[in-house]
């Protein structure tokens, strides 16, 4: 089954405590980018990656990191989260020559 | 500043009625404008979609209008069903592969 998939779903971790938040797809696409969904706000991309080793900063990029070291593989990582970094965290792929983009299923994240 | 603004936050309709969803846009750059729906626990996916050379797209009970001078397209739900309620996001790209800006959604609530 062709998917986007995040680990771990749910995590609550404390101010300062690094973590990563995995995300993987079995599609082969190029694209591959960080949202984070806030109420009244969307959703908003964090980073995105072009292919592997390409990566640029999305639209809320501060106090996040990524890496693509493999085509199938994009996570997230936050060095030394803070409470505003609570939110609704969604990956997603795309390849390049379409526009339909293919989200996870979600990690929500609460730093206290 | 948001990119791209929609309302209502929120929607209650009977079942049979046509929620209308709203959104509007400034960059005039953009040239892909999908509609995605997202259930609670699940990540958004792609309903419909429509260019900006085209002013209506029908698929199935969902239809996007789009004004290009006004900057302004809208999804109308046709008889809709207690399994459409959802949270639904506009949003625009510019070409493919590239972020999605999204509106800030709208939960809608179709009462049976």
């Amino acid at each position: 089954e062709a998917q986007v998939t995040q680990n771990p779903r749910y995590l609550i971790t404390v101010t300062g405590k690094k973590l990563t938040v995995t995300c993987s797809q079995n599609m082969n696409h190029e694209y591959m980018s960080w949202y984070r969904q806030d109420p009244g706000l969307g959703l908003r991309q964090i980073y995105y990656s072009m292919n592997v080793e390409v990566t640029d900063k999305g639209d809320v990029p501060e106090g996040y990191k990524v890496s693509r070291k493999e085509k199938r593989n994009f996570p997230l990582i936050l060095e030394s989260p803070s409470p505003n970094q609570t939110s609704l965290y969604f990956c997603a792929s795309t390849t390049r020559d379409t526009r339909e983009q293919y989200f996870g299923p979600g990690t929500r994240l609460t730093v206290t | 500043q948001q990119q791209v603004k929609q309302s209502p936050q929120s929607l209650i309709v009977q079942k049979g009625g046509i929620p209308i969803i709203n959104c509007a846009y400034e960059n005039t750059a953009f040239d892909y404008f999908p509609w995605y729906q997202q259930f609670p626990g699940k990540g958004p996916a792609l309903l419909i979609a429509i260019r900006p050379d085209v002013s209506e797209k029908k698929e199935g009970r969902f239809t996007i209008s789009f004004n290009k001078s006004a900057k302004q397209f809208s999804l109308h739900i046709m008889d809709s069903q207690p399994g459409d309620s959802a949270t639904y996001f506009c949003a625009a790209s510019k070409a493919a592969g590239n972020k999605l800006t999204f509106g800030g959604g709208t939960r809608v609530l179709v009462k049976p």
